[in-house]
């Protein structure tokens, strides 16, 4: 089946850096979707990407469908302590309305 | 507009017992979605449901299933609780045919001793 391979795994970061992460996979995607969960939460929809190329922001995040169809990125600028937290990328299995889901990128701001 | 509600949002079971996690859907979303999460690990897909029909399931056992109210509010029951069931249990609702944006609820954290 279809599978995301999200990376990197986890990202220790200075406040005030720029952050950046990615997803891919083996097989087309048609929408992209970049969530972030805070423990003991569910996630929250960040961006929704829905066509190749496309470049879309909100806020200090920005992210990227590639033009490939099989990746995307999620930039942060700027972090801040309330960035912490999970990131996932997630994407509607073909033929299929349910998500499949990138493993998550777990960012921790260093003291 | 009410986000997803998931209720309770703690729970705590003994091995054996059987649990009921219910979720309200955002109004007009009429499909539900059921993920497990273990601590620390990613979402594993449980089911799907769409006009009150289970339209997909996940690779869980038959003691996880559920069903959808014709309100298109949503049970998950898991019988037969075992500890590694420990789990947040997180609901997701969408428009029809929209899989993609899917909205989630704060999950039910269960936990079975």
């Amino acid at each position: 089946g279809q599978q995301l391979n999200q990376s990197p795994q986890s990202m220790f970061i200075q406040e005030g850096e720029d952050v950046s992460m990615n997803c891919t996979s083996s097989s087309i995607f048609n929408t992209w979707l970049w969530y972030k969960q805070d423990p003991g939460e569910g996630p929250v929809l960040l961006i929704a990407l829905y066509k190749a190329g496309e470049l879309t922001s909100n806020g200090r995040l920005t992210a990227q469908f590639g033009i490939t169809r099989k990746d995307s990125f999620l930039n942060i600028s700027a972090s801040i302590p309330s960035d912490v937290g999970i990131y996932f990328c997630a994407g509607p299995e073909y033929g299929n309305y349910q998500l499949i889901w990138g493993a998550g990128t777990k960012l921790i701001i260093k003291p | 507009e009410a986000g997803v509600t998931q209720s309770p949002t703690h729970l705590i079971k003994t091995r054996g017992q059987q649990a009921t996690l219910r979720c309200s859907p955002i109004s007009g979303h009429t499909s539900v979605y059921w993920y497990q999460q273990a601590l620390g690990l990613g979402l594993q897909f449980l089911l799907w449901y769409d006009e009150g029909e289970e339209r997909n399931r996940g690779n869980f056992p038959p003691r996880f299933s559920g069903r959808q109210f014709p309100n298109y509010s949503s049970e998950l029951n898991v019988n037969a609780l075992e500890l590694e069931d420990s789990a947040l249990y997180l609901c997701a609702s969408s428009l029809p045919g929209q899989g993609a944006e899917a909205f989630f609820g704060q999950g039910t954290r269960l936990t079975v001793v």
